[in-house]
Parts: structure tokens; sequence; C-alpha cells
């Protein structure tokens, strides 16, 4: 069964520094998220991108994130300036079309320290 | 998107079905009912939709209510691998232009726990 891959498990990093979270997702699929969940709490939306573009993001995504999908078929997470607060499981999806279920990859784990 | 109630958590003996409720009483006639689970710290899973009609795939059943303000998700046979937290979440349809809401909101589930 396809599989949303994303890598690398754990990152743990210093806070003020710059990270990427990478992702792959399913190949014919053409909707791409990313999800976040603190240790203890709900999954929490974060982007949606379609067409080349952010179609939806929540408050929390600022002016720190980012996202790209630089060739087709790697779909990234920037943070510019991490802090303590943005520790957390990082999750990307995707799915083929609008009424269709996400497929969710296994997560990155983020420790900033 | 409307807002869904779940209990906090059930139990379920190994071989059992698993009923697992929620309720959407405010739910407009172009909403979705989705169904994911999340086991220990794994990524959310998706398990079924509907929007009407009862569904059925090989993971469960989805009933929903004429009414549609209520939802039963089935695990026919539970097994301790269905130990999870299981979302009832309810979502507005996209159409095919790809416009509308296409984030899910995740609230807090149904602890399922299956015991052997």
């Amino acid at each position: 069964e396809p599989e949303v891959t994303q890598t690398p498990s754990h990152q743990v990093t210093q806070m003020g520094q710059e990270v990427i979270l990478r992702c792959v997702p399913i190949s014919n699929h053409l909707y791409f998220y990313w999800y976040r969940q603190i240790l203890g709490q709900k999954v929490e939306f974060l982007v949606s991108f379609y067409n080349n573009e952010i179609s939806e993001k929540s408050e929390i995504f600022d002016d720190q994130f980012s996202v790209e999908r630089p060739d087709g078929s790697n779909f990234t997470l920037k943070i510019r300036s991490t802090k303590l607060e943005d520790s957390a499981m990082y999750f990307c999806a995707s799915r083929p079309g609008p009424n269709y279920g996400y497929t969710f990859g296994s997560g990155t784990r983020l420790t900033v320290v | 998107d409307a807002k869904t109630t779940q209990p906090p958590s059930m139990d379920c003996a190994e071989g059992r079905a698993a009923n697992l409720p929620c309720n959407h009483s405010t739910i407009s006639g172009n909403e979705y009912v989705y169904w994911y689970r999340q086991i220990h710290s794994q990524g959310p899973q998706y398990i079924i939709h509907g929007l009407k009609n009862n569904e059925t795939n090989e993971m469960a059943s989805l009933i929903i209510t004429e009414d549609r303000k209520s939802s039963t998700l089935i695990l026919p046979h539970a097994t301790l691998r269905d130990t999870a937290v299981y979302y009832c979440i309810v979502r507005v349809a996209a159409d095919l232009s790809g416009a509308g809401s296409y984030q899910l909101t995740f609230g807090k589930g149904t602890k399922l726990s299956v015991i052997p």
C-alpha cells in the first residue's frame, strides 16, 4: 500500500536554528498538508497546499514557517528560527482529491533545546 | 465545521464488536462524517467516511442516523491492535475546483482500549 514518507524520524535542534522537515507524499495525490501534535495535546492543522500554492493556513503557521514542493515529489516544511514551543510531532499528509481520506506519514519528532 | 461529541474512553473485549458513538447535532447537509484513529504517537489513520448512507470497508462500518445528527463506528471484531484514540470529524465538502475547507479539526476523540 502506498505510504507518505517523512524524514527524519527524529530531529534535535538548538533554539534559533532553522530546520527543514521532509515529506514524500503519495505520487498521484494532489493535496498536501502539515499538522503537528504537541506531546499530550490534540493534532493541530498547520497548512494545506494545492496547485503549487498554500490554500489554507492556521494561526500557528506564522512568518517563521514556510512550505515548498520543489521538485514535484518532495514537500517540505521549514521553520526559520525554532523556538522551544515548536517541539512537537510534525505529520505530513496527502490525498488524491477533495473528498478522499487523508494518508498521514509516521511523523517527525522535533525537539528544540 | 460542525462540532462533534465523543465519549472520552471506552473498553471492548477482544473479539467483540466495538461500537464508537459520535454526536454531531449541528451537522449541515454538505458535511461528511470522517473517522480516523491514532495508535500511540503514530500518524492518524483514515478509517472511513460517509455523507448519508451507511458505509462499510475492510476496516469498519459507519452507521449514520437518518437525521444525520449522530453516527456510530463499528469495528466488527476488535483486536488488541485496535487500541487507539478514535476521532470523529465532520467536515464540509470541497468542490472540484479545490475551493472550500480542506483541513481536519481533531478533537480529543475516544480512547478505545481492547482488553484480552
